[in-house]
C-alpha cells in the first residue's frame, strides 16, 4: 500500500463549487504540506502544517484552506473554484527529527480541472 | 529570496548518452539542495540529497550531482542514460526559514532517442 494517499485522484468541477482534496499517510510523519503544479512552474507550497495544531501558509495560500484532522490527514479546501486553481496538486510529508532537513515523501497527486 | 533556476525546459539524449541537467541556486548561506524525479502521473521521487561534506553525492537509479559553491550550482549527471529515465527533474533548496520548506526550480524534462 501506498504511504501518502490522496483522493480523488481526478476531478473536475464548476466555477464557484466547493472543492476538498484529502490526503493521508501511514509513515507516521508529523509534517505535511500541499503543493500545486503548474507546467513550467515547479511545485509551489501552498500550505503545510508541523504538528496537528500548527497549520501555515506558503506561497500561494490564497483562494485556498486546510484542515489537519489528525496527525496522518491533511485536507486542502478550495472555498469557491475558479479555473486559474486547475492543477496539479501534490500533498506531501516529512520526518520532523533531525533539524528537520528531512526527505519529503509525495503522493501521486490530484488532477484538478476548474471549467 | 531563495530560489532555484533550471536553465533548460527540455532536454533530449540519445539512450546510451551521458547527462547533466543544470541547477543554479540563491540562497545566503550553506544550502540543502535537492534532486527529485517525477515520471509521468506519478508524484516525486527523491533522487540525492546535499546537507554538507563531500561535494559529490551519489544517488539511486545511477546519478550523481556535484555541488559547487564558486558557481551556485548543483548539477545532476549520469554517465549513460536509460529509456525509463525519461521523466521531469527538479531540483530544490530548502528555503529561508528551513524547517523542510522546499523551493522547487521549475523542472527540466528528459526525453530519451531511442
Amino acid at each position: 500500500d501506498a504511504d501518502v494517499t490522496q483522493t480523488p485522484r481526478n476531478r473536475i468541477t464548476k466555477t464557484g463549487k466547493r472543492i476538498m482534496l484529502e490526503c493521508s499517510q501511514t509513515k507516521g510523519h508529523d509534517r505535511m504540506y500541499w503543493y500545486r503544479q503548474d507546467p513550467g512552474l515547479g511545485l509551489r507550497l501552498i500550505y503545510y502544517s508541523f504538528d496537528v495544531k500548527d497549520i501555515n501558509k506558503g506561497e500561494i495560500s490564497d483562494g485556498y484552506s486546510v484542515s489537519r484532522q489528525a496527525q496522518a490527514k491533511f485536507s486542502l479546501s478550495l472555498e469557491s473554484a475558479i479555473p486559474n486553481q486547475t492543477a496539479l496538486y501534490f500533498c506531501a510529508t516529512s520526518d520532523g527529527q533531525g533539524g528537520g532537513y528531512n526527505e519529503q515523501f509525495f503522493g501521486p497527486g490530484t488532477r484538478l480541472t476548474v471549467l | 529570496a531563495q530560489s532555484v533556476t533550471q536553465p533548460d525546459i527540455h532536454i533530449t539524449v540519445s539512450e546510451g548518452a551521458s547527462l547533466e541537467l543544470r541547477c543554479n541556486y540563491s540562497y545566503g548561506a550553506t544550502p540543502y539542495l535537492f534532486w527529485y524525479v517525477q515520471s509521468p502521473g506519478q508524484g516525486l521521487q527523491l533522487l540525492l540529497k546535499y546537507f554538507s561534506g563531500d561535494t559529490l553525492v551519489q544517488g539511486i537509479k545511477g546519478f550523481e550531482a556535484e555541488f559547487k559553491r564558486s558557481q551556485s550550482s548543483f548539477n545532476l549527471r549520469k554517465p549513460s542514460v536509460h529509456w525509463s529515465d525519461a521523466a521531469e527533474y527538479f531540483c530544490a533548496v530548502v528555503g529561508y526559514s528551513s524547517a523542510s520548506k522546499i523551493i522547487f526550480g521549475s523542472g527540466t524534462r528528459l526525453s530519451i532517442r531511442p
